[in-house]
């Protein structure tokens, strides 16, 4: 059973502040990694997508990948009271075949004006 | 450039209808995946379908449910004889494809399913 674990949170941060948000994941084989960001009675939108390991940026948002831990993280720099809601993380399967999508439960975010 | 659309947006049945729920992909995409979303749950992942072919269904129940995507219009997911656990946000995601890079998943808006 592939696991995708995450906080639930709330992680409460300051405006202005950087929020760290993490993510593990149980199959060692996964090769690509993506956080979606979810408001309240919205659907999953596509923040950013990472397949090797170290840091990568996109504005404000840096993903940061660790395989040897089976670990993922995003990075909100500047956070803004926009920023607030629930993060997701998604790890499809390794091998070919099918590549749906294991999701964690999410980590709400709440960024205090 | 029109994203994935999903129809209808809510959805409200009587125990023991059905339900259709229609997912259009974005342009260019042939690979739609069906997720749930329960009240206060995590999105599980149901079925993945290309054109005419059912790939994946390992996360769709045996029984009421089934999902199609014909050569032309939409992919359907349908359930038969609603139950009140059925009540849940039913989100449609399409990427171009599976290879690396061609994999990303873009989703719907959601279908809101109330069962009374």
């Amino acid at each position: 059973q592939k696991e995708v674990e995450q906080n639930s949170g709330p992680l409460s941060v300051p405006e202005g502040a950087i929020a760290s948000l993490n993510c593990t994941y149980s199959d060692r084989g996964s090769q690509s990694f993506f956080w979606y960001r979810q408001y309240s009675g919205k659907s999953p939108e596509l923040i950013m997508f990472i397949y090797s390991n170290g840091d990568k940026e996109d504005g404000r948002f840096t993903a940061q990948l660790n395989k040897a831990s089976q670990y993922v993280s995003l990075l909100i720099r500047d956070s803004q009271p926009s920023d607030s809601a629930t993060y997701l993380c998604a790890v499809p399967p390794f091998g070919a075949g099918s590549y749906q999508l294991t999701f964690g439960k999410g980590t709400k975010l709440s960024v205090i004006p | 450039n029109a994203g994935v659309m999903q129809n209808p947006r809510h959805l409200v049945r009587r125990r023991g209808q059905e339900a259709r729920l229609r997912c259009s992909p974005m342009k260019g995409h042939s690979h739609v995946y069906w997720y749930r979303q329960l009240p206060e749950e995590g999105l599980k992942f149901m079925v993945y379908l290309q054109k005419e072919n059912i790939i994946d269904e390992s996360g769709m129940p045996k029984e009421r449910f089934s999902a199609e995507f014909p050569k032309e219009g939409p992919s359907i997911l349908r359930i038969q004889q609603v139950v009140r656990g059925d009540s849940a946000a039913y989100f449609c995601a399409s990427s171009p494809g599976r290879t690396v890079n061609q994999e990303t998943q873009y989703f719907g808006p959601g279908t809101r399913l109330l069962v009374l």
